[in-house]
């Protein structure tokens, strides 16, 4: 295992169609998050699993964003009707259960156009 | 969202310098504190964390210094390096860890 993988790396859509990003974690680790990252900002919390238990969400997570860990095992954050506002890096992050240490993956950049 | 106020927002510091990089929190419930680094293109990568049971933590050439009474914690490099240039952030989560909130990042800059 050689850490947290997303994809796509890059992703360039038009305004008004859907994405699908993609995340698989460290495969021990039984938390998975969700976080945006914007041009000189710090990631802001999403949402998290506990295995394929959704258990929390961020007011920033609208009704367009969907998020399942069907298996416990990889995520997708969906987001349907693009805007230009979704422009932003999304990172995705595991750890174990009752670890504080989170290892990202390397993100995907999304660019609405 | 933002409950982690860092300063400053970018940084430059000669080769061989210190570099420090402050921040403070609200939340008191917070109890674990990690500085994350990040290079362009990459996810963050964690450098070095503390609790609030001490005031200092030193790995290599990186310390956290925390103060519990002013909520604040702070993160020094000691003879920075060129390959320390990256962007630097602070982070915040409760005792049940699904909660981390970061700060808006420091971009550091070292100069050869």
């Amino acid at each position: 295992d050689t850490g947290v993988s997303q994809n796509p790396r890059h992703k360039i859509t038009k305004r008004g169609q859907n994405v699908t990003f993609r995340c698989d974690p460290i495969s021990e680790h039984n938390r998975l998050y969700w976080y945006r990252q914007t041009l000189g900002q710090g990631p802001e919390f999403l949402t998290y699993f506990q295995n394929e238990a959704q258990l929390e969400k961020s007011r920033l997570l609208s009704d367009r964003f969907s998020a399942e860990r069907p298996k416990g095992s990889f995520s997708t954050l969906e987001i349907q009707r693009t805007e230009q506002g979704d422009s932003a890096m999304y990172l995705c992050a595991s750890s174990p259960t009752h670890s504080s240490s989170y290892t990202f993956g390397s993100g995907t950049r999304l660019t609405v156009v | 969202q933002q409950q982690v106020k860092q300063s400053p927002q970018s940084l430059i510091v000669q080769k061989g310098g210190i570099s420090i990089i402050n921040c403070a929190y609200e939340n008191t419930a917070f109890d674990y504190f990690p500085w994350y680094q990040q290079f362009p293109g990459k996810g963050p990568a964690l450098l070095i964390a503390i609790r609030p049971d001490v005031s200092e933590k030193k790995e290599g050439r990186f310390t956290i210094s925390f103060n519990k009474s002013a909520k604040q914690f702070s993160l020094h490099i000691m003879d920075s390096q060129p390959g320390d240039s990256a962007t630097y952030f602070c982070a915040a989560s409760g005792v049940n860890n699904n909660d981390m909130r970061f700060g808006a990042g420091t971009r550091l800059t070292v100069k050869p």
